[in-house]
Order: C-alpha cells, then sequence, then structure tokens
C-alpha cells in the first residue's frame, strides 16, 4: 500500500534556530501533502496544503513565513519551522492522498523547543 | 459548521472484553467517513473507510458501522487485546470545490488492561 515515510520522528532543539520535517511517499506520486500539527488530546489541526511546484496553502492563522512548506517533487514535501519557540512545540503529522478515498499518514514528529 | 463528535472520551477495558466506541458528525455533504488508530506519538492507521452506501464494513476485529441518515458511526472492537490501546479517531470526509475536506474527531483513548 501507499506509504509515507517521515523524518524525524523526534527532534530537540534550542529556541531560535530552524527544523525541517521530511515527508517522502515511497511508492506513488504525491502531488498534494497535507501538514498537520496536534496538541496532546486533541484532534490533528491542519495547517497547510502543499502542491507540487505551486505554492502551499496556508489555514488561517498559520504565518507561512514561519512554517516554510516545499514540495519541490512528487515524492518528497518539507515543512521547516522558523526561528522556533517553545510554543511550536507539539506533533507534526503530514499526509497525502492515496486510493479512491485514502489518505495515507507518515508516522509524526515530535518537536521539542527548549 | 462541519463537526465531528467523538464519545466517550476515553474509556478503559479489561483484556478480552468488547467496546463500541461513538461518533456523531454535522458534515456537509458528506463523502466518506473513515476510523483510524493513532498509537501514541504515531501517526494514524486507517482501520475502515465507509461511503453513503455502506451500513457495515470489518476489518479484522474493527467492526465500523454508518447511519447516513442519523449521521452516526460506530467502531466495535471485539476481543480486546492490549495493543488495542491507542487513540481511535473519526474522520468524515465532505466533499469541496478542490477536491475534500477532513473533519477531525479529537478521538477516543482507550485503555485495554489485564
Amino acid at each position: 500500500g501507499a506509504v509515507v515515510s517521515q523524518h524525524p520522528s523526534r527532534v530537540i532543539c534550542k529556541s531560535g534556530t530552524s527544523v525541517k520535517i521530511e515527508c517522502r511517499s515511497l511508492d506513488f506520486q504525491a502531488t498534494t501533502m497535507f501538514w498537520y500539527r496536534q496538541f496532546p488530546k486533541q484532534s490533528l489541526m491542519l495547517m497547510a496544503t502543499s502542491n507540487e511546484g505551486s505554492k502551499a496553502t496556508y489555514e488561517q492563522g498559520v504565518e507561512k513565513d514561519k512554517f516554510l512548506i516545499n514540495h519541490a517533487s512528487l515524492t518528497l514535501s518539507t515543512l521547516t519551522v522558523t526561528s522556533a519557540h517553545p510554543e511550536d512545540s507539539s506533533f507534526y503529522i503530514c499526509s497525502a492522498p492515496a486510493g479512491t478515498y485514502g489518505y495515507t499518514f507518515g508516522s509524526g514528529t515530535r518537536l521539542t523547543v527548549v | 459548521k462541519n463537526q465531528v463528535e467523538q464519545s466517550p472520551q476515553s474509556l478503559i477495558i479489561l483484556e478480552g472484553k468488547n467496546c463500541t466506541l461513538q461518533c456523531n458528525y454535522t458534515v456537509s455533504p458528506f463523502s466518506n467517513l473513515r476510523w483510524y488508530k493513532q498509537d501514541t506519538g504515531r501517526g494514524p492507521v486507517s482501520l475502515t473507510i465507509m461511503t453513503f452506501s455502506e451500513n457495515t464494513k470489518s476489518n479484522g476485529r474493527y467492526t465500523a458501522t454508518l447511519d447516513a441518515d442519523t449521521k452516526q458511526s460506530s467502531l466495535h472492537i471485539t476481543a480486546s487485546q492490549l495493543s488495542d490501546s491507542a487513540s481511535y479517531i473519526c474522520v468524515v470526509s465532505a466533499r469541496v470545490n478542490s477536491g475534500y475536506a477532513l473533519n477531525f474527531g479529537k478521538g477516543t483513548s482507550l485503555l485495554v488492561t489485564p
């Protein structure tokens, strides 16, 4: 089946630094990638939608200059959290449409900013 | 406003027992409903997906039902195992101009104890 590989699974960074999260579609082409953030005991919140070869679409309230999304190829989308602060600590998950109705999720990245 | 409500918020059951999780939604226009299992610190994994015309779908010990008239779904877990301990998320997809929009429930946290 369709698999999305997400890395890293965990990252701890210092406040003010930037962190890049990668999502790769391993056995299919992902023209679209959804990026979610999930706080403890909360549902997944859509942050942005990336489309291969074009600018990402950000949800209301999500700073595009802080959460940089690049979707340069059909198999790779990246999310860079720039100038990270402790309030950016969260669980970030990517997802790509796969099949008629299916969506496959990455395994998630636990970001801790100290 | 599209909403997905899950109950109970959390549940503790003994190993080997059955349980049923509920999902009520107000999503329109309805496209499909999915149940996902999310282990702690991992991305969601699809259990079942049902379209408007489907009333029930099974995946091993997991059986999902859908009543599109009352906009209710349930996920029944039979003969629970310790590994079933996870968060179970109901996701309802709505058709939009650009494709589909996913509406996430907050999930039911299930703990199976020995």
